[in-house]
């Protein structure tokens, strides 16, 4: 099974700074991979799927890179709408998911 | 936009089963696959495995091989997954995801997701 590992578990972030966030795959997954966001009680919200697209409606300031084994969401200026969890999902295969980072504010 | 609406929580006995409806507004249920995604509390996300109605196709995660069985009714465009053997690790909010195309893919659609919870 491919595992995604994200880091870090928690991220403190003032609104206004960028945020970075990492996702790996124990294997290649070329660029199979998406980024979701969540909020409390709500479910996960598409934000970016071939590893750089960003999703209908989704603000600029969200973007992913990478390709293969490393990935990264960054979000350019945090607003406060912004904070929750973020996951990301390779389907190269089945999907499998990482367990999440939270933004959190500092 | 398909609009899902999914069957209300539900408390189980351990070693009972369950079975969570997920309903689709629209004509083009049959050519969705049809994921099933669950979350337990404060975890990640965990694919279950996925039907295509309209070919009867079902795919199952390995973990999950066994213990789950996903059906739908492509005459009410309603999806079931079915969940036996209990346990309190399976308390969890438990997502329909369809998704058009047959292979593996991401998920822009999500049903607002069923509470199952497992207590004695």
């Amino acid at each position: 099974e491919l595992v995604m590992t994200q880091s870090p578990a928690t991220l403190s972030v003032s609104p206004g700074e960028r945020a970075t966030l990492s996702c790996r795959a124990s294997q290649s997954v070329g660029s199979n991979l998406a980024w979701y966001q969540q909020k409390p009680g709500q479910a996960p919200r598409l934000l970016i799927y071939g590893a750089s697209t960003r999703a209908s409606g989704i603000p600029a300031r969200f973007s992913g890179s990478g390709s293969g084994t490393e990935f990264t969401l960054t979000i350019s200026s945090l607003q406060s709408e912004d904070f929750g969890v973020y996951h990301c999902q390779q389907y190269n295969d089945w999907p499998t998911f990482g367990h999440g980072t939270k933004v959190e504010v500092k | 936009q398909v609009q899902l609406v999914q069957s209300g929580a539900e408390v189980k006995k351990p070693g009972s089963s369950v079975k969570v409806s997920c309903k689709a507004s629209a004509d083009t249920f049959s050519s969705y696959a049809i994921n099933w995604v669950r979350q337990a509390p404060g975890q990640g996300l965990e694919w279950m495995g996925r039907i295509i109605p309209v070919l009867g196709l079902k795919n199952y995660a390995q973990t999950l091989q066994g213990r789950v069985t996903l059906t739908a009714d492509t005459s009410t465009r309603t999806a079931y997954m079915e969940l036996t053997s209990l346990t309190s690790e399976d308390t969890a909010v438990y997502y329909c995801a369809p998704r058009t195309g047959y292979n593996s893919g991401y998920f822009a659609l999500w049903g607002r997701g069923t509470l199952v919870t497992v207590s004695s």
